[in-house]
This record gives C-alpha cells, structure tokens and sequence, in this order.
C-alpha cells in the first residue's frame, strides 16, 4: 500500500501569513494527488485535484504544486475561515489513501 | 443537483453485523463509481473501499483492515450503494460517508455521513 505522510500535524498562524503543508507519498504517484479541507462536523470538501488545479469556486489564496512523491498546499494569506483541518489523498493506487492530516488555527 | 445520503448508522455489540446505506440522486448512478471513507473520532479519515460501475466490472476494492469483514454492493435499479460490516470491533466505531468523484472540475461529492458505535 502507497502510505501518505503529512507535515507538520498542526500549525498555528496569523490572519495574512502564508501556510505551506508537505505531503509525501511513499512511492511514485505521479499527480494523482487530492487537497482536501475538513471543518468540525462537516463532510471534507474537495480544495485541489490532480496535484495543482483549484477545484471550481475554491479562492485563489489555495495552491497545490509538486509530482512523483513530494507534493505541497500552500494557502497565501491566511483567513479567519481557513481554520480546518487539511488532508491530501492519493489515487493512484487502486487501494486509495489519506494522510494523516494538517490541523490549521489562527494564532 | 446531486445528492448523497446515508442511512443504517446506530449501536452495535463487537462481533456483530450492520448494513449501511446510501441513497444517491442527481446523477447516473450507474455510471458513477462509488466509495466509502470513514473517520473514527477525533481521528483522521480513512478509505474503506469501493465498488466500480458495472459497465468498468462492477469489482470492489477494500482497505486492509476491513477486507475480507466489509463488502461493498450496489443496487443501480435503486440507485443505492451499501455497505455490508460483520465482525465489527470497537477500532470499526466512526462516522462512514459515501462518497463518488465524477467528472472533474466540481464534481466531489459527498454525504452527511451515518456515526457507527461498536460497544459492549
């Protein structure tokens, strides 16, 4: 199985700062890569896909970039409603996984 | 507009058996291949399994830790998907979404998820 590993598991910033989360991939994954955002209670919402493209209606401030193992999600000027917890995914695999998650507050 | 909702969620004792549900509208179904992802609490999420459409094989695929306990089926006359879970362990206790990604941009799809406790 392809396992997914995500730093850091949480970070705290200001309103304003950039935020860059890392996704490795523990082989070749070519961009077959998903961004996903998660708040409390709420089913996860689909941010990025296939690496670097920005899901319909999603803000310009979220970006995806990288390919083969290393993947990063960058979100440029941090919102009050970026507090969430972010996921990457990868399909590349038959056997689809998750990593572990990055949990995102404001300072 | 799309819709998936889940039904069959509730309390169950270790070692027995449950059967999810999840109804789907706004799409052909049939065509769509369809997954389970579940997220235990506090934790993160975890993918379960999927089912292909009939037209790609109709086959399933499972992760690890529920393969050979979880069976993933579909009703395409009824435009539902289920889960079958037997042997369910307390590890199994989460809340289960049905999920399917047509055709991108915009088109991740997901349910309001069903909560599974396994307890004694």
């Amino acid at each position: 199985d392809i396992q997914m590993t995500q730093s850091p598991s949480s970070l705290s910033a200001s309103v304003g700062d950039r935020v860059t989360i890392t996704c490795q991939a523990s082989q070749d994954i070519s961009n077959y890569l998903n961004w996903y955002q998660q708040k409390p209670g709420k089913a996860p919402k689909l941010l990025i896909y296939d690496a670097s493209n920005l899901e319909t209606g999603v803000p310009s401030r979220f970006s995806g970039s990288g390919s083969g193992t290393d993947f990063t999600f960058t979100i440029s000027s941090l919102q009050p409603e970026d507090i969430a917890t972010y996921y990457c995914q990868q399909y590349d695999n038959l056997l689809v996984t998750f990593g572990p998650g990055t949990k995102v507050d404001i300072k | 507009e799309v819709q998936l909702v889940e039904s069959g969620g509730g309390l169950v004792k270790p070692g027995g058996s449950l059967r999810l549900s999840c109804a789907a509208s706004g799409f052909t179904f049939s065509n769509a291949w369809m997954s389970w992802v579940r997220q235990a609490p506090g934790k993160g999420l975890e993918w379960v399994g999927r089912i292909k459409s009939k037209t790609d094989g109709g086959t399933t695929d499972y992760a690890a830790p529920v393969k050979g306990r979880f069976t993933i089926s579909r009703d395409d006359s009824k435009n539902t998907l289920y889960l079958q879970m037997n042997s369910l362990k307390t590890e199994d206790t989460a809340v289960y979404y049905c999920t399917t990604q047509l055709a991108l941009p915009s088109g991740d799809y997901w349910g309001q998820g069903t909560l599974v406790t396994v307890s004694s």
